[in-house]
């Protein structure tokens, strides 16, 4: 079974502060694919970010990072710089090699304060 | 960019009457999904469809609810007897492939707001 822990439930930050929100995830597979979506105030899901597992090599877009560890079965993301318009809730999910369904994580809600 | 349409935003129906949800996912993509989310909680999978016939379902996706592609280019959803706690937002996704995901992962619907009074 696959499962997805995002231990933080909520942040608050000020600002222009960096923030990591924390991705764990649990798979008997050895191939596949973790996400990153976020969901704002409105309610629809944005698409953030894809990474097999493969590819363990960071990214960097912008303001946002991701810092993909297999050996901890991590995948965090950091926002550098925070702004309020980041404020929404993110969830970290994760879809195994066999099947196309998304393993979604409890998600994040982030409030950055200005 | 493609987007995934979702109609309504918002319905309310009462306990008991049959709703239908309804998408149309991107064009040329040949997978597509409902996903649930019960108010404050996380986004949960009910069933993809692939090739006019349901390709996984979860638990969740009892006989209460079926899906449809009744032409080429709609994806309903279609809860026959609503309960209480059916109220969510329902979200449609399309993908383009089976095998590795799509460039662009699944693409999520605006989502509908569903209200079982």
């Amino acid at each position: 079974a696959q499962k997805v822990t995002q231990a933080q439930t909520e942040i608050s930050v000020v600002e222009k502060e960096d923030v990591t929100l924390d991705c764990v995830y649990e798979t008997r597979d050895t191939t596949y694919y973790l996400f990153w979506y976020k969901q704002p105030p409105s309610g629809e899901l944005v698409f953030l970010i894809r990474r097999n597992s493969f590819d363990e090599q960071n990214e960097i877009s912008g303001r946002y990072s991701w810092n993909f560890q297999k050996s901890t079965s991590s995948f965090n993301f950091t926002i550098t710089a925070s702004q309020v318009v980041d404020s929404a809730v993110y969830f970290c999910a994760l879809r195994g090699g066999a099947g196309n369904m998304l393993t979604f994580g409890g998600g994040t809600r982030l409030m950055v304060k200005p | 960019e493609p987007e995934v349409t979702q109609t309504p935003s918002h319905q309310v129906t009462q306990m008991g009457q049959e709703v239908i949800l309804r998408c149309v996912p991107i064009s040329n993509h040949l997978y597509f999904y409902w996903y649930r989310q019960i108010l404050g909680q996380k986004v949960e999978f009910l069933v993809s469809f692939y090739n006019n016939e349901i390709s996984e379902k979860s638990e969740i996706f009892d006989d209460q609810f079926s899906v449809e592609r009744p032409d080429g280019s709609n994806f309903t959803l279609k809860i026959r007897s609503t309960k209480l706690e059916d109220s969510a937002m329902y979200f449609c996704a399309s993908s383009g492939s089976m095998g590795p995901p799509s460039l662009y992962g699944y693409t999520f619907g605006s989502g509908t707001r569903l209200t079982v009074v």
